[in-house]
C-alpha cells in the first residue's frame, strides 16, 4: 500500500540550531500538508503545498515540495524551545480518492 | 467560532465491548474524517464522511463504522473491542473534499 516515511524519527538540537525533517512518499501526491503535534495535544495544521517545486515560508519555517511531488521537507531556522513537538507530513493520494496518508513523524526536542 | 469538538475526552472499556465516539465539526465545515493514532505513531485514516455518506475508507475492519448527521456532526462506532484498539481517536473537519483539515482534541480510548 501507499506509504509516507519521514526521517529522522527523532532529533535533539540545541536551542538556536537549525532542524530539518524529510518526508518521502512511495507514490506521487496531489498535495502535501504539514502538521505539528505538541506532547499530549492534537495535530495542528501548518501549511499546504500543491505545486511541484513549491516553496513556502512562515517566519522561521520553510516548506518545500519536490519536483516529482513525492517528497517534501520542513526546515526550521534557529530553533526555539516552543518548537518542541512532533512534525507530521500528510500526503493526499492521487488515485481519485480524497484521503490523506500521514507520515511517521519526526519528534523534535530542543535543549535550552 | 467553535473549533472541532470531541466527546468524551477519555474512555475506558473492556475487550468485547462496544464504544461510540462523537465529533462536532468546525462551524461551516461539512466533511468529517476519523483517524486512529497509536502511541508514538502517526494518525491512521479510518474513514471520511461527506453529505452523510462514507466517501473514503482506510484499512480498518468492519468493526469500525460511522455515521454523519444532517448537522454534519459524526459518530465513530467500534464493536467487539480489542486491546489493540487502544489509541487516541482524532476527528478532523474540513470544507469539502479535500480541504484543510482541522483536528479536534481527540478521545483517548483504553481497552483493558
Amino acid at each position: 500500500g501507499q506509504q509516507v516515511m519521514q526521517i529522522p524519527q527523532y532529533q535533539h538540537v540545541q536551542e538556536g540550531e537549525d532542524f530539518t525533517t524529510y518526508c518521502n512518499s512511495s507514490t506521487t501526491l496531489s498535495n502535501i500538508q504539514w502538521y505539528k503535534q505538541r506532547p499530549g495535544g492534537h495535530p495542528v495544521f501548518l501549511i499546504q503545498l500543491v505545486k511541484s517545486g513549491e516553496v513556502k515560508k512562515q517566519k522561521r519555517l520553510t516548506f518545500q515540495f519536490g519536483e516529482a511531488k513525492k517528497n517534501s521537507s520542513l526546515h526550521i531556522t534557529a530553533t526555539q524551545t516552543t518548537d518542541v513537538g512532533t512534525y507530521f507530513c500528510a500526503g493526499l493520494t492521487t488515485s481519485g480518492t480524497y484521503k490523506y496518508i500521514f507520515g511517521t513523524g519526526t519528534r523534535l526536542k530542543v535543549l535550552a | 467560532d467553535a473549533g472541532v469538538t470531541q466527546s468524551p475526552t477519555h474512555l475506558i472499556k473492556t475487550r468485547g465491548q462496544q464504544v461510540t465516539l462523537r465529533c462536532s465539526p468546525k462551524s461551516g465545515h461539512d466533511t468529517v474524517s476519523w483517524y486512529q493514532q497509536a502511541l508514538g505513531q502517526g494518525p491512521q485514516f479510518i474513514f471520511q464522511y461527506y453529505e452523510e455518506e462514507e466517501r473514503q475508507r482506510g484499512n480498518f475492519p468492519d468493526r469500525f463504522s460511522g455515521h454523519q448527521f444532517p448537522n454534519y456532526s459524526s459518530e465513530l462506532n467500534v464493536n467487539a473491542l480489542l486491546l489493540g484498539d487502544s489509541a487516541l481517536y482524532l476527528c478532523a473537519s474540513s470544507l469539502g473534499l479535500p480541504g484543510t483539515q482541522y483536528f479536534g482534541p481527540g478521545t483517548r480510548l483504553t481497552v483493558l
